[in-house]
């Protein structure tokens, strides 16, 4: 069974920095990976999809690498704004069952 | 164009009573998921439907749970019986085609609760 962990749960940090937040999974037998956005009380916002075949993709100021064979996906925030401030998720898609993590809670402060 | 619709956006209900939440995909979307999510916690998957048919259901927790989607674009999560712990917000997502390829738009969630 598929097993996805988000490395840290929480983090606080000024605006400004650039920021790594970490996805382990422990099936490398998936075909593709997600990173989503989702602000309180709100649906899920997908930011971007990294096929298996592929190392990484960027969408301004995001850029999400995969490396399969280790089970990872990290997920680059340049120069992070308070509106970036959100729960984010990733989520391995393996057969039809995509599995989510618990996600990392980010609050940038002004 | 719009979104991915659910309604109705809270349902409180009692025990035992029997509940039915909707989910409207974005137009052409032949893919269509129902997941859970309770506090805390990532998206559980429940059912994915391609076109009419439930592609994988393994994801319902027990025979209380049911989909649909008679002519493949409307879907609706049934649920008898509610208890309790059926408390959570139920996510629906859409995509073009399967989840293998395809990025999958979230709507913005019912949240049920049980007293």
């Amino acid at each position: 069974k598929q097993e996805v962990t988000q490395i840290p749960a929480a983090l606080s940090v000024p605006e400004g920095e650039n920021l790594v937040l970490n996805c382990s999974f422990t099936d490398s037998a998936i075909y593709n990976l997600q990173w989503f956005r989702q602000d309180p009380g709100k649906g899920l916002t997908s930011l971007l999809l990294i096929q298996s075949s592929q190392r990484e993709q960027t969408s301004g100021r995001l850029n999400a690498s995969l490396d399969k064979s280790s089970g990872r996906s990290t997920l680059y925030i340049a120069a992070s704004q308070p509106g970036d401030s959100a729960t984010y998720l990733c989520a391995v898609g393996g057969s039809y069952i995509p599995t989510f993590g618990r996600g990392t809670s980010l609050i940038v402060h002004p | 164009g719009a979104g991915v619709s659910q309604t109705p956006s809270n349902k409180v209900t009692e025990k035992g009573k029997y509940v039915e939440l909707r989910c409207d995909p974005i137009s052409g979307h032949t893919a269509l998921y129902w997941y859970r999510q309770s506090l805390g916690q990532g998206p559980e998957f429940l059912i994915y439907f391609q076109g009419t048919g439930a592609a994988d259901d393994s994801g319902l927790p027990n025979d209380r749970f049911f989909a649909v989607r008679p002519e493949g674009s409307v879907s609706t999560l049934k649920i008898q019986r509610t208890e309790r712990g059926d408390s959570a917000v139920y996510l629906c997502a859409s995509s073009p085609g399967g989840p293998r390829s395809d990025t999958q738009y979230f709507g913005p969630g019912t949240r049920l609760t049980v007293l």
